[in-house]
């Protein structure tokens, strides 16, 4: 069965400094790997994805996330946070050539807090 | 271009009683899923149409059914509510199918059941 884990509830780190929230998947066949992010209150918002090719995927507001097959990881990264970074991150997974197409499985979310 | 709109943006029901949510996708977005946000639970599936036609169904019992209409609006329908129905239901669109596409999300019904 096709899953994904994120193995911290949450992150805390100091403005300024680089963040990482890790993800980790099982899928069969090829993944297809998504990041969203949540701020209080509203829906998820896009930040970056995984189809093929440079395992190093840049993204919306400086995020970046690296795909490691070996390691089934797709951990987010950002070189120096912000305040305004502070929310709640998901991982998501979609097994390519699943008919499942509409179907996104996510992670249980890690909250990100960014202190000044 | 508008974002996934979804209505009502609260919704407060009392056990036995059925809801109605509202989505209407992105203009010219033709599949609309549907997801479950709980604490507990997190997001989880609950359907996907696209083209008026129900293509996925999360497992979800048979309380929880949806509808999308010819201009690809959606809604779903929760009948005879439990308390553990309360839940963010976010709704989400995207152009086709196509497995590499992102979903754009709506801000979400809050639906409280007391």
């Amino acid at each position: 069965a096709q899953s994904v884990a994120q193995p911290e509830d949450q992150v805390n780190v100091a403005e300024g400094n680089p963040l990482t929230v890790k993800c980790t998947y099982s899928v069969s066949g090829n993944p297809y790997l998504f990041w969203y992010v949540q701020y209080p209150n509203r829906g998820l918002q896009f930040l970056l994805k995984y189809i093929t090719g440079d395992n190093l995927v840049k993204g919306s507001y400086g995020f970046e996330a690296e795909f490691n097959k070996s390691q089934t990881s797709f951990h987010l990264k950002k070189p120096s946070a912000l305040v305004s970074d502070s929310a709640l991150y998901f991982c998501a997974v979609r097994d390519h050539g699943s008919s499942n197409t509409g179907k996104l499985i996510f992670g249980q979310g890690t909250t990100l807090q960014v202190k000044p | 271009k508008a974002g996934v709109t979804q209505t009502p943006r609260y919704l407060i029901k009392t056990r036995g009683q059925q809801v109605t949510l509202s989505c209407s996708p992105i203009s010219g977005h033709r599949s609309v899923s549907w997801y479950q946000q709980t604490p507990g639970q997190g997001l989880q599936f609950l359907f996907e149409y696209f083209s008026e036609t129900q293509r996925n169904k999360g497992n979800f019992p048979g309380r929880f059914s949806g509808r999308q209409f010819s201009n690809s609006r959606s809604e779903m329908n929760v009948s005879t509510l439990e308390l553990g129905d309360s839940a963010l239901y976010l709704c989400a669109s995207s152009p086709n199918r196509a497995t590499n596409e992102k979903l754009f999300f709506g801000s979400g019904t809050q639906l409280s059941v007391l």
